[in-house]
């Protein structure tokens, strides 16, 4: 079975700086989806980026970027410029058999004033 | 619609009772799937839906959880006999296509006392 896995349960950046949150996955398959939510208090799960397996290109929104590396099969979320309102709980997620979503246990951003 | 909604967003139940959970997908989304959330965790799939047909029920923790979704659209999670182990956020998502990104409600919140 697919699994994800984010090692980090907690991080904290300073507003305005950069912050890296990690994600990595087991899969056999060659082509699939990542993807990382955003889960404010309000548990409303806002996506944040998409990336598929097949574009080598890293996908990019603003200031949210990724870094994936398919063959050590990791998907880290970089976060620039950080924002008060950036802070969330964050989640990896792949989409298994082009259906269910599985998600990694979730990281808590905190931002500091 | 601008989004989807789910109702209620929050419901007590006494161990035993019955509860109904619904969810509006995005208009014209094809693809409707519900995940369960327990606290500090991350979303775990329960079941998907094209259309009307109920493709994947590989989640459903018990014989006590049921899905539909009749004419395509809303949804409706129903739980029988409820236990305390069924508390948690239930989130609803959808999709364009089942291979294209899902936009999640705001989740129900089910405490089962």
């Amino acid at each position: 079975a697919q699994t994800v896995t984010q090692s980090q349960p907690e991080m904290s950046v300073q507003e305005a700086e950069t912050v890296t949150l990690s994600c990595t996955y087991d899969t056999s398959e060659s082509d699939y989806y990542l993807f990382w939510y955003k889960q404010p208090p309000s548990r409303q799960m806002i996506l944040v980026i998409r990336q598929e397996a097949y574009k080598q290109q890293n996908a990019t929104e603003n200031r949210f970027s990724v870094n994936f590396q398919k063959a050590a099969k990791s998907f880290s979320l970089k976060i620039s410029d950080s924002q008060l309102g950036d802070a969330a709980m964050y989640f990896c997620a792949y989409l298994w058999g082009a259906q269910k979503l599985v998600f990694g246990q979730g990281t808590r951003l905190t931002i500091n004033p | 619609g601008a989004g989807v909604s789910q109702s209620p967003r929050y419901k007590v139940a006494k161990r035993g009772q019955d509860v109904a959970l619904r969810c509006d997908p995005i208009s014209g989304h094809v693809s409707l799937f519900w995940y369960q959330q327990a606290l500090g965790q991350g979303p775990e799939f329960l079941t998907y839906f094209q259309n009307e047909a109920q493709l994947d029920k590989s989640g459903l923790p018990s014989d006590r959880f049921f899905a539909e979704r009749p004419e395509g659209s809303v949804s409706t999670l129903k739980i029988q006999r409820t236990q305390q182990e069924d508390s948690a956020v239930y989130l609803c998502a959808s999709s364009s296509t089942r291979t294209e990104t899902q936009y999640f409600g705001p989740g129900t919140r089910l405490l089962v006392l």
